[in-house]
């Protein structure tokens, strides 16, 4: 069974300093996708960025982008430039058969 | 309409009460996922639909749950003699197709309250 942990519960930055958010997973399937999604208050789940594992590039969308390590089973998330809209609880996500989910961490950005 | 939409948006029953909730996943996504998220927890993996078919089902809690699909389009989650601990938001996704390569676009979803 997949497995993944986000170890932190909440994190907090400035506003347009730089931020990662951690995540790992455990699986033992070689092709598989992650995603980063964000939850803001109004609940709503949105897309943040995605990545193949087959692909070594790391996926870069605007001032998001992944640091994926597939050897250490690693997919951190880099926010640069934080803005007070980046407010939210961002979950981690792994794909193969069904999507599994991280807790989740919340992120307040600060002005 | 462009994305998932779930109704109603919130909704409040008595312990022992059946309660349907309603999906509407975008036009043409044939796969459609129901997933339940507790009080500040992470998502749980309810079904999962391909089409009308739900080879899936691995995440209903119990047998008071259960989900239906009808014309490949909407699909609708009934919880019967709810509980208190169902109380969550119920959360629905669709995606093109049930591979690998398909991103979910989730709707935001159905807050319950079983008092």
């Amino acid at each position: 069974a997949q497995t993944v942990t986000q170890s932190q519960p909440e994190m907090s930055v400035q506003e347009a300093e730089t931020v990662t958010l951690s995540c790992t997973y455990d699986t033992s399937e070689n092709n598989y996708y992650l995603f980063w999604y964000k939850q803001p208050p109004s609940r709503q789940m949105i897309l943040v960025i995605r990545q193949e594992a087959y692909k070594q590039q790391n996926a870069t969308e605007n001032r998001f982008s992944v640091n994926f390590q597939k050897a250490a089973k690693s997919f951190s998330l880099k926010i640069s430039d934080s803005q007070l809209g980046d407010t939210a609880m961002y979950f981690c996500a792994f794909m193969k058969h069904g999507m599994r989910f991280g807790a989740g961490t919340r992120l307040t950005v600060k002005p | 309409g462009a994305g998932v939409s779930q109704s109603p948006s919130n909704k409040v029953t008595e312990k022992g009460k059946d309660v349907e909730l309603r999906c509407d996943p975008i036009s043409g996504h044939t796969a459609l996922y129901w997933y339940r998220q507790s009080l500040g927890q992470g998502l749980e993996f309810l079904i999962y639909f391909q089409g009308n078919s739900a080879p899936d089902k691995s995440g209903l809690p119990s047998d008071r749950f259960s989900a239906e699909r009808t014309g490949g389009s909407v699909s609708t989650l009934t919880i019967q003699r709810t509980q208190q601990e169902d109380s969550a938001v119920y959360l629905c996704a669709s995606s093109a197709d049930r591979g690998v390569t398909d991103t979910q676009y989730f709707g935001p979803g159905t807050r319950l309250t079983v008092l």
